[in-house]
């Protein structure tokens, strides 16, 4: 089992530039999240979907978006990247949202300049 | 809604002493509670969690945490660190009834461990 994979590791964008972040896991795990962590500010959610064909709005959903569109693949888009966006992203997966722990990718760290 | 609070942003302890990492939570529902460690440059991983049953809960790699319903907290203990040990640990809170059932984490921990 891979567990939750995460692509791409690194990525410099110029603001104003779009990609998407792709989290992919193995386990059939229902939920899954993502997450920016910058120093000092913990873990804050992004999105999540709690199924496939299903999103909803975190913490912080300003400036992204996501789709849920295979059960085992979850997508943060970037439409205009600005330099607020500047983080390490983390996706992460469960089987329960409520008592199940949650299982994270190894993170992307993206530069927007 | 609820929320977490780890009281230290860093903790600087010796090799082979013990150490304590405090984390307390708000919530108007029962909680289940988690500390999860982040190993630099690594994504998050879980190392105990309360749902119920036994206040004193035992971890991976040593850790082990008490659950104080009545001061709300969750701290994470070992009796003996080890150099291995140096890095981020989050504590996590998810209400196990009713409001929204999303993870809430705190800020986190930073251990380090000195030689």
């Amino acid at each position: 089992n891979a567990g939750v994979t995460q692509t791409p590791k690194f990525r410099v964008l110029k603001t104003g530039q779009s990609m998407t972040l792709l989290c992919a896991q193995d386990m059939n795990h229902e939920y899954m999240y993502w997450y920016r962590q910058d120093p000092g500010m913990g873990l804050r959610l992004i999105h999540y979907s709690v199924g496939e064909g299903t999103t909803a709005k975190g913490e912080v959903p300003d400036g992204y978006n996501v789709s849920r569109l295979k059960k085992q693949n979850f997508l943060l888009g970037l439409e205009s990247a600005a330099p607020s966006q500047t983080s390490v992203y983390f996706c992460a997966s469960s089987y329960s949202i409520r008592a199940g722990e949650q299982y994270f990718g190894p993170g992307t760290r993206l530069t927007v300049t | 809604a609820q929320s977490v609070t780890q009281l230290d942003s860093q903790v600087p302890v010796f090799e082979e002493a013990p150490v304590e990492l405090r984390c307390n939570y708000s919530s108007s529902v029962s909680v289940y509670l988690f500390w999860y460690v982040q190993y630099p440059n690594q994504g998050l991983q879980l190392l105990l969690k309360y749902l119920s049953g036994s206040t004193l809960v035992k971890g991976i790699n040593g850790f082990e945490a008490e659950f104080n319903k009545s001061q709300t907290s969750f701290h994470l203990r070992k009796p003996s660190v080890h150099i291995s040990d140096t890095a981020e640990y989050f504590c996590a809170v998810s209400p196990s009834a009713g409001g929204s059932y999303i993870p809430t984490f705190g800020r986190g921990t930073s251990l380090i461990v000195h030689p």
